[in-house]
């Protein structure tokens, strides 16, 4: 059974760019949320997709824009990158029926903004 | 605002003793608490509470909410150095935070031989 896959593991980037990052749910899961992790803190919650919608959304700008597939994939987009937006994004997936919404972490890539 | 503080944020200690970490919490309309293990990148999931006054065990693991007082403690016996890694808590909210997961600030344990 594979679980959550992100791709890449590391990117690093320059002020100004954009950038693109990839999430696979684990098997039979439908949910897929995003959370921003910087140095030494908890995940960040940034936002959830469900239907191909975004259904939740956390304290980002909109520069911090995504996108699920029929296949429930995932992309994260951020354009316009910081120095502050440097941190591991980690993907988590779950399964929307199940009442207390228990999540499965990807292993994260890790974004360095030059 | 959901809220989740974790206590202390960090703990050294010595293979073989025990070690309890705290998680209070403040959100509204409680889904589940969750507590999570990050070693490297991924937070890799322990247990997840609904009900108050039901532990949770497994293996040297163990947890427990209290609903009313708003919080959960994370307890870990026998302490290996396997066990050293950022302990996260985390609150899954109904409503409209449905599918939300608020984090602590997590508590580094470190476990000497």
């Amino acid at each position: 059974d594979a679980g959550v896959t992100q791709s890449p593991t590391h990117l690093i980037k320059t002020r100004g760019q954009q950038v693109t990052l990839r999430c696979s749910p684990k098997s039979g899961h439908d949910t897929v949320s995003w959370y921003q992790q910087a140095l030494g803190q908890g995940p960040q919650f940034i936002f959830q997709y469900y239907e191909e919608e975004e259904r939740q959304r956390g304290n980002f700008p909109d520069r911090f824009s995504g996108h699920q597939f029929p296949n429930y994939s995932s992309e994260l987009n951020v354009n316009a990158l910081l120095l502050g937006d440097s941190a591991l994004y980690l993907c988590a997936s779950s399964l929307r029926r199940t009442q207390a919404h228990e999540q499965f972490f990807g292993p994260g890539t890790r974004l360095t903004v030059l | 605002e959901d809220k989740v503080v974790q206590s202390p944020l960090s703990l050294v200690v010595h293979e073989g003793d025990t070690v309890t970490l705290n998680c209070s919490y403040e959100v509204t309309n409680f889904r589940s608490l969750l507590w999570y293990k990050q070693e490297k990148k991924a937070p890799t999931f322990l247990f997840m509470l609904t009900s108050s006054g039901i532990e949770k065990k497994s293996g040297r693991l163990s947890s427990i909410l209290d609903k009313k007082e708003l919080f959960s403690i994370l307890n870990i016996t026998a302490t290996q150095t396997g066990d050293s890694a950022v302990y996260l808590c985390a609150v899954n909210a109904g409503g409209t935070s449905y599918g939300k997961l608020t984090f602590g600030q997590g508590t580094i344990l470190t476990v000497h031989p």
